[in-house]
């Protein structure tokens, strides 16, 4: 147990449909980072907050939002969903910008 | 853009005998590397990791390589065991920001 949490841990859901991921980072960890890991695809990373703020930015589209609140958990949110989006998404945390934990991960099924 | 490679999808090895996995990178800043297995289900877990300002890293059965003239790294394990079999990820960093991962190699260990 890796001391993340994600919710749900499976989501089925129409194209065209908006959801929300949710990410508890281990306790004392300031920083978040969310992961798409597609079929026979590499983790993909999609962004960083830290503290609050937006730290970085990978490949996540412009449907694909998130955010950090004050008590450090964050959410991804997913709008107008593609068959291609179907993944898994994972959020990971740290204290240490190196040193990652990741959560179980939620699987995203779009019909 | 794919700057972590790791161009073995599988790898099929004996129970006692030595795996090798290995991942190649393009970008010269990364400068710190690290080897994260998952098993289905899970998130990734860390394994082990290497700065580059060093060659080898060991922790038990696990070695860690890094080239950085071939931008080459690999992951030795030895002896090889049935609970290694997983999925192998191979990350970089460049001064802490934004990982990138390669698209992993299923492992698996034949008893």
């Amino acid at each position: 147990d890796s001391g993340v949490t994600q919710t749900p841990k499976h989501l089925i859901t129409a194209t065209g449909q908006r959801v929300t991921l949710r990410c508890s980072p281990r306790s004392g960890d300031l920083s978040v980072y969310w992961y798409q890991q597609s079929l026979d695809q590499g983790l993909q990373f999609l962004i960083q907050y830290y503290n609050g703020e937006e730290r970085a930015k990978g490949n996540i589209l412009e449907r694909f939002s998130a955010q950090q609140f004050p008590d450090l958990h964050s959410e991804l949110n997913l709008s107008s969903l593609e068959l291609g989006d179907s993944a898994l998404y994972f959020c990971a945390s740290s204290v240490r910008a190196n040193e990652q934990f990741f959560g179980p991960g939620t699987r995203l099924t779009v019909l | 853009d794919q700057q972590v490679k790791q161009n073995s999808p599988s790898l099929s090895v004996q129970e006692g005998r030595i795996s090798i996995l290995n991942c190649d990178y393009t970008n010269s800043m990364f400068d710190y590397f690290l080897w994260y297995k998952k098993y289905p289900a899970e998130g990734p877990t860390f394994l082990i990791s290497i700065s580059s300002i060093k060659d080898k890293n060991e922790d038990g059965r696990f070695t860690v390589f890094l080239n950085k003239s071939a931008k080459h790294l690999s992951l030795h394990i030895v002896p090889s065991q049935p609970g290694d079999s997983a999925v192998y990820f191979c990350a970089a960093s460049a001064g802490g920001n934004d990982m990138r991962f390669g698209a992993g190699t299923r492992l698996t260990v034949k008893p």
